[in-house]
């Protein structure tokens, strides 16, 4: 069965740093997507992008973050500048169509020490 | 503004005990509504889902009703199990508003033999 693929599973860095995470969607789906949920509490989305744009962005994806797709197989999500509160799992997320059914990833834990 | 309310949790169950999870929603338009389930190390998955007033979802024996009158998605299941531990997320989605998934704080359920 098809699966969004992320990597790493867990990434530990320094505040400050650039992090990049990874995801491969499922090949046929065109709405790609990022969430992230801090330990404990709600999902929250992050950004959807189709169409090689972003399409809607939440408060929370400010300059620091950003997306690319950049070969037609891989959806990346970059943060330029860590902080301690950008520690969190990341999920990644692909669909078909605009219709509310998500595939997720296992997800990207981000630890910023 | 979108908006969903689930009951707090964690609830823990005795196996072949009835399931109820709380689920209200506030929403602009007409939304679909889901259920996502999150197993232990892994990431969300669909559950069931309605795509208008009255639709009933259902999948693995649980099921959910949507109840425009009274905002409801209500999630049960008539005898759990033990791998049915897990955190239950409800969720809208608004095609017209912002096309994404508003995700409510998530239940853990916890299903002892």
């Amino acid at each position: 069965e098809p699966e969004v693929t992320q990597t790493p599973s867990h990434q530990v860095t320094q505040m400050g740093q650039e992090v990049i995470l990874r995801c491969v969607p499922i090949s046929n789906h065109l709405y790609f997507y990022w969430y992230r949920q801090i330990l404990g509490q709600k999902v929250e989305f992050l950004v959807s992008f189709y169409n090689n744009e972003i399409s809607e962005k939440s408060e929370i994806f400010d300059d620091q973050f950003s997306v690319e797709r950049p070969d037609g197989s891989n959806f990346t999500l970059k943060i330029r500048s860590t902080k301690l509160e950008d520690s969190a799992m990341y999920f990644c997320a692909s669909s078909v169509g605009s219709t509310g059914e998500l595939f997720f990833g296992e997800g990207s834990r981000l630890t910023v020490l | 503004g979108n908006s969903v309310t689930q009951m707090e949790g964690p609830v823990t169950l005795s196996e072949e005990a009835f399931l109820t999870i709380n689920c209200t929603y506030t929403a602009t338009g007409y939304p679909s509504l889901f259920w996502y389930v999150q197993y232990p190390g892994e990431g969300l998955q669909l559950l069931l889902k309605a795509t208008k007033a009255d639709d009933k979802g259902s999948n693995k024996g649980f099921e959910a009703t949507y109840r425009k009158e009274t905002t409801s998605f209500h999630l049960e299941k008539g005898s759990v199990q033990v791998s049915d531990s897990a955190v239950y997320f409800c969720a809208l989605f608004e095609q017209t508003g912002a096309n994404n998934l508003f995700f409510g704080t998530g239940t853990r359920l916890t299903v002892i033999p």
